[in-house]
């Protein structure tokens, strides 16, 4: 168990709907990182956040947003779903956000769009 | 721009029979190479990290190796429970002040016993 809880496990919906997954980090760590994980694309950074802030962003979509709050769970919404959305999206933390730290990932979502 | 590809794709062996993982990298400058496991429909699991050329890591079965180019993660007399898709994943010099992790495709290793 890496300490970093990712609800729900499973997510069903459909084309043009629009849902929210949740990531609670490791006691202690600040920075959280969202990653997509699809069969084609394997493991893709999205977007991190640093104590509320966003500190990097990756091949994120304009139709996917997140945020961190003050208590550093995160949220990650995923608007206008289309069927390439169907993914296992990963968060993961860190201590501080910064290069050469280890990062611990959750247990993930998997989002399957129909 | 910055690359993991990761060889072979998918890996057969037979319990006992030692083998190695490659990972080739093309990053404008290193911050860190780090291997993780995944087993299916779970998240990647922490390994290693390297820093260096010429850095050696051990945990178990398992020994992760570092040149300017490549990592290897050697695994001794492997057991079926070893089976997994090993990642490689990269931090490059530009992303010094973030996480960023950049992923090969992986390994899918089968130990058969």
């Amino acid at each position: 168990d890496s300490g970093v809880t990712q609800t729900p496990k499973h997510l069903i919906t459909a084309t043009g709907q629009r849902v929210t997954l949740r990531c609670s980090p490791r006691s202690g760590d600040l920075s959280v990182y969202w990653y997509q994980q699809s069969l084609d694309q394997g493991l893709q950074f999205l977007i991190q956040y640093y104590n509320g802030e966003e500190r990097a962003k990756g091949n994120i979509l304009e139709r996917f947003s997140a945020q961190q709050f003050p208590d550093l769970h995160s949220e990650l919404n995923l608007s206008s779903l289309e069927l390439g959305d169907s993914a296992l999206y990963f968060c993961a933390s860190s201590v501080a956000g910064r290069s050469q730290e280890t990062q611990y990932f959750g247990p993930g979502t998997r989002l399957l769009v129909l | 721009e910055d690359q993991v590809t990761q060889s072979p794709e998918a890996l057969r062996l037979q319990e006992g029979e030692s083998s190695s993982l490659n990972c080739s990298y093309t990053v404008s400058g290193l911050r860190g190479l780090f291997w993780y496991r995944q087993d299916p429909g779970k998240g990647p699991e922490f390994l290693f990290t390297l820093y260096s050329a010429g850095e050696e890591k051990e945990k178990e079965r398992l020994k992760a190796t570092l040149t300017k180019k490549e990592s290897f993660l050697h695994i001794t007399a492997p057991k079926p429970e070893d089976s997994a898709t090993y990642l490689c994943a990269v931090q490059a010099l530009g992303s010094s002040n973030t996480g960023k992790l950049i992923f090969g495709q992986g390994t899918t290793l089968q130990v058969k016993p």
